[in-house]
């Protein structure tokens, strides 16, 4: 099945405690991109990826990290979490920048 | 600044019909995008538009005017399931980047 997975997909931590939250799709597609969802604020984009070894910011870069070493996975790091880091998150990928998006399932981040 | 403007909320009748318009201030432009959210789920795509006018897929429709900054989503023949958040991004030009308005929240009433 096409899919896009993320693990974990809740997750309570506290201050400073360095977390990564796995993505991996199984379509190929070349764009992947990081989101966080906040009540009010809507989807607000943290980096994408081109293609392997490409990763660029989004709009709220800060205190996020972003790796693609492989097509298929795009882990998001956060090295020092705070609590304003507290939201839910969303991987997407696309077979290319102009295609539509498929989305994760949601990854629930509380940090204490 | 980059905005994109959608109303919060909109409430519609079983069977009826219910226009949800979109207004984006972004630096260039390279494509509009719907999405539905169910609560709790993630967002699936429903339109793409890039050049101005309309496209139909069933049900729903989707009107670009880019001189205008404009998009709306048509909802035709409304079902329950339907109740869902429907979120408005804009693909901005010369970077690879989505901008997402904060969506609408549509409530169908029996």
């Amino acid at each position: 099945e096409a899919q896009v997975t993320q693990n974990p997909r809740y997750l309570i931590t506290v201050t400073g405690k360095k977390l990564t939250v796995t993505c991996s799709q199984n379509m190929n597609h070349e764009y992947m991109s990081w989101y966080r969802q906040d009540p009010g604020l809507g989807l607000r984009q943290i980096y994408y990826s081109m293609n392997v070894e490409v990763t660029d910011k989004g709009d709220v870069p800060e205190g996020y990290k972003v790796s693609r070493k492989e097509k298929r996975n795009f882990p998001l790091i956060l090295e020092s979490p705070s609590p304003n880091q507290t939201s839910l998150y969303f991987c997407a990928s696309s077979l290319g920048e102009t295609n539509e998006q498929f989305f994760g399932p949601g990854t629930r981040l509380t940090v204490l | 600044g980059q905005n994109i403007d959608q109303p919060t909320e909109m409430t519609a009748t079983e069977g009826a019909i219910v226009q949800i318009n979109c207004t984006y201030q972004t630096s260039g432009f390279n494509g509009l995008f719907w999405y539905q959210q169910h609560a709790g789920e993630a967002p699936t795509f429903l339109s793409y538009n890039v050049l101005d006018g309309l496209e139909e897929k069933g049900r729903f429709s989707s009107f670009l005017s880019r001189s205008k900054g404009y998009s709306y989503l048509l909802l035709k023949e409304l079902q329950m399931k339907d109740s869902a958040s429907y979120l408005c991004a804009v693909r901005t030009s010369g970077t690879y980047k989505y901008i997402f308005g904060t969506g609408t929240r549509l409530k169908v009433l029996a």
